[in-house]
């Protein structure tokens, strides 16, 4: 069981808007800074956004993330079915003195 | 371009050990840290540590000090994971990942190399 909460699920429908919490503790999402992955299966993780809230170059400005206090979001707009994969939160734990990610989200775009 | 050129996928038996490879290209393999990343089969992402490639040093995650190690050969730019003592519950993808910075930022990531430990 992780330390960051992700809702295992999350859906919608081409072009909405979707949101993906990740929430966490003074002593991980708190003190440090917040990264964003997007896996699909049998495939490698792709860094999706830095530092919070920064895409890498490629990155779709479709994709955002934000921070506040102990949670962070990735938001996802103009929802397209390519989209459909799962995401994770990362962050490093200054307890644990490792990196945790999240459990995952499974998005679905119906 | 940047690649993470990973061994091939390993079938062990309990007791046994592995050593997975991770080949870097593209980049100055010391300026970049290493980091491995396990998922187990339909689970998540887990962090299993990293190595300085300048230095050497390394760090684990709670849980896998001990029989997992890492290692490098500077010479041929490749990072090593090697596990001893292999479990059942070894039995994942073991990816390795370019460290961009941050202690979870990963810009850049291998394929993945599978590890299964049965009898």
């Amino acid at each position: 069981q992780s330390v960051l909460t992700q809702p295992p699920s999350a859906s919608g429908t081409p072009g909405q808007r979707v949101t993906i919490s990740c929430s966490g503790s003074r002593s991980n999402i708190g003190d440090n800074t917040v990264n964003w992955y997007q896996q699909f299966p049998r495939m490698a993780p792709k860094l999706l956004i830095q530092g919070n809230d920064r895409r890498p170059s490629g990155v779709p400005d479709r994709f955002s993330g934000s921070k506040s206090g102990t949670s962070a979001s990735l938001a996802i707009s103009d929802l397209h079915s390519e989209d459909e994969a799962d995401y994770y939160c990362a962050v490093w734990d200054d307890n644990l003195n490792a990196g945790v990610f999240g459990g995952g989200t499974k998005l679905t775009v119906l | 371009q940047v690649q993470l050129e990973q061994s091939e996928s390993e079938l062990k038996k309990p007791g046994a050990s592995v050593k997975v490879s991770c080949k870097a290209s593209g980049y100055s393999f010391i300026t970049y840290s290493m980091d491995w990343v396990r998922q187990a089969p339909g689970q998540g992402l887990e962090w299993v540590g990293r190595i300085n490639t300048k230095t050497g040093k390394t760090t684990y995650a709670q849980g896998f000090a001990g029989r997992f190690v890492f290692s490098l050969d500077t010479s041929v730019s490749t990072a090593y994971l090697e596990i001893s003592g292999l479990k059942a519950d070894d039995t994942a993808v073991y990816f390795c990942a370019r460290g961009a910075g941050g202690w979870t930022t990963f810009d850049y990531w291998g394929q993945g190399t599978s590890v299964t430990v049965s009898s």
